[in-house]
């Protein structure tokens, strides 16, 4: 069974403040990391596809580093801001389609 | 423009009454999914499509068929709805390429079902 974890469960920011979250997967046989963005009543929205050991992707405030040998990926966003309250998702494939993590609930407080 | 459609948004369907969910797509894209994410759980597959050729997840149970009549539609049938069927259902899409792996994958809304 594929283990992909997300920490923390969720997060409180103030607006202004720089966070960051992990998401764990498994060393072997890696093949991509997807990070996803879901907003309360709207559908999950990709982020970043991510593939090779020490990629480094950005999306305006928002962005994400992959380390493939030790298998964490990390979610940084800089100077939060109310519209980042989201659910971020990750997501693992292997030799498989995509497994997701539960995700990292993120609060963004004004 | 949405290019992943789902309806209906809410489902309630009785103890055992089949429903079906339905999913649109304007993408033109080769792979459909079918998630299913309960509370505070990670969406887990249940099935995915790769044109015709139907791929069921060796947990999926009997229950959840599917069915891709073409390219742009994709079907979720539940046939006898238990309790712990309630869930959000999330389909998504993405083009080819080792089963969406590298390319990212477009979501709908998604249906929440629930079971009385």
């Amino acid at each position: 069974i594929l283990n992909v974890e997300q920490s923390p469960q969720s997060l409180h920011v103030q607006e202004g403040d720089s966070t960051n979250f992990t998401c764990s997967f498994p060393s072997s046989n890696f093949y991509a990391l997807h990070w996803y963005r879901w907003e309360t009543a709207k559908s999950p929205e990709a982020l970043f596809v991510m593939t090779l050991n020490g990629d480094e992707k950005k999306k305006g405030r928002i962005s994400a580093t992959l380390n493939t040998k030790e298998g964490y990926s990390y979610l940084y966003i800089k100077g939060s801001q109310p519209e980042d309250s989201a659910t971020y998702l990750c997501g693992y494939s292997g030799n498989t389609p995509l497994v997701f993590g539960k995700g990292t609930r993120l609060s963004v407080i004004a | 423009d949405a290019m992943v459609i789902q309806n209906p948004r809410y489902q309630v369907t009785q103890f055992g009454k089949p429903v079906t969910l339905s999913c649109s797509q304007t993408l033109n894209h080769n792979v459909m999914y079918w998630y299913q994410q309960k509370s505070s759980q990670a969406p887990k597959l249940l099935f995915h499509y790769y044109d015709k050729d139907f791929n069921n997840e060796a947990d999926t149970p009997d229950n959840f068929q599917s069915r891709r009549p073409n390219t742009s539609f994709c079907f979720l049938d539940i046939r006898s709805p238990g309790l712990g069927d309630a869930a959000m259902y999330l389909c998504a899409t993405s083009r080819d390429l080792g089963q969406g792996r590298v390319q990212p994958q477009h979501f709908g809304d998604g249906t929440r079902l629930s079971i009385l």
